[in-house]
C-alpha cells in the first residue's frame, strides 16, 4: 500500500531564516506530487504541484519554491522566511492529474514563523 | 474559476443520528470531481467519498454517502449513525477538467456529543 511521508511534523523559525520541508511517497511509481498550504481556519491552498521529477508548476507567486529530485520525493523551500509563511503544509499524492483522481494527504508541517 | 461554498461554519449532532453537511459548486467545466475530506485535530486530511459529475448513482461509503444534485450544483456529505470520532472539520473539495489541483471550500466543523 501506498503512504506519505512528512518531516518534521512542526517547525518553528525566525524571520529571514531558511526553510526546507520534505515529502516522501512510498509504494507507488511516477505519481503526481502537491503542497497545499493552510493558513488557521482555513481552507488549503495549493501552492505547487509535480507530475514528473524537475517537473514544477506554481499555483501561486509567492515566497517559496519547490523541487524534485526524485520521482517520490519533494521539497518546499524558502530562502528568507516571512511571518505570512506561518501555516500548515500538507503534501498530497495522486496517481494522475485527471478530476477523477483521488489525492491522498501527509500528516503536515506545522510552520510558525517568528 | 471553479468555486465550492459551505455555508454551515458549524454543526452539532448527538450519537448514533445522521446529520447533513452542505457544499456547493460553481463550475463551467463539463466534466468534473467532487470530494470530501475530513480533518481530525491531528490535521492530517483523510479522503472519505468522491463523486463523479457523471455518474449516475449517488456515491456512499460506509456511513458515508454523498447527496449529488448536479441541476443544483450541490454536493451535501450525509453521514449516518454518527460517531464521537466523526468530530472534525470536513472540506468538500472539487477537481475541474484538465487542472492538477483541488479547489476546497473554507470547511464545517463537526462536533458530536455524547
Amino acid at each position: 500500500s501506498q503512504t506519505i511521508h512528512q518531516w518534521p511534523a512542526t517547525l518553528v523559525q525566525p524571520v529571514g531564516s531558511p526553510l526546507s520541508l520534505e515529502c516522501t511517497v512510498e509504494g507507488t511509481s511516477n505519481p503526481n506530487l502537491y503542497w497545499y498550504r493552510q493558513a488557521a481556519g482555513r481552507g488549503l491552498q495549493l501552492l505547487f504541484y509535480s507530475v514528473g521529477i524537475g517537473q514544477i508548476s506554481s499555483e501561486v507567486p509567492q515566497n517559496l519554491s519547490a523541487s524534485r529530485p526524485q520521482d517520490r520525493q519533494f521539497i518546499l523551500s524558502s530562502k528568507k522566511l516571512l511571518l505570512s509563511d506561518s501555516g500548515f503544509y500538507l503534501c498530497a499524492w495522486s496517481g494522475t492529474g485527471a478530476p477523477t483522481d483521488t489525492q491522498y494527504f501527509g500528516p503536515g508541517t506545522r510552520l510558525t514563523v517568528l | 474559476a471553479q468555486k465550492i461554498t459551505q455555508t454551515q461554519p458549524g454543526m452539532f449532532v448527538q450519537e448514533k443520528e445522521a446529520v447533513t453537511l452542505d457544499c456547493t459548486y460553481d463550475t463551467s467545466d463539463p466534466s468534473y470531481g467532487l470530494f470530501w475530506y475530513k480533518q481530525p485535530s491531528s490535521g492530517e486530511m483523510i479522503f472519505l467519498i468522491y463523486q463523479g459529475s457523471y455518474d449516475q448513482q449517488n456515491a456512499t461509503e460506509g456511513r458515508y454517502s454523498l447527496n449529488f444534485q448536479k441541476a443544483r450544483k450541490s454536493a451535501n456529505l450525509v453521514i449516518s449513525a454518527s460517531q464521537l470520532g466523526d468530530s472534525a472539520m470536513y472540506f468538500c473539495a472539487i477537481s475541474p477538467t484538465g487542472f492538477q489541483k483541488l479547489v476546497f471550500g473554507t470547511g464545517t466543523r463537526l462536533l458530536v456529543s455524547p
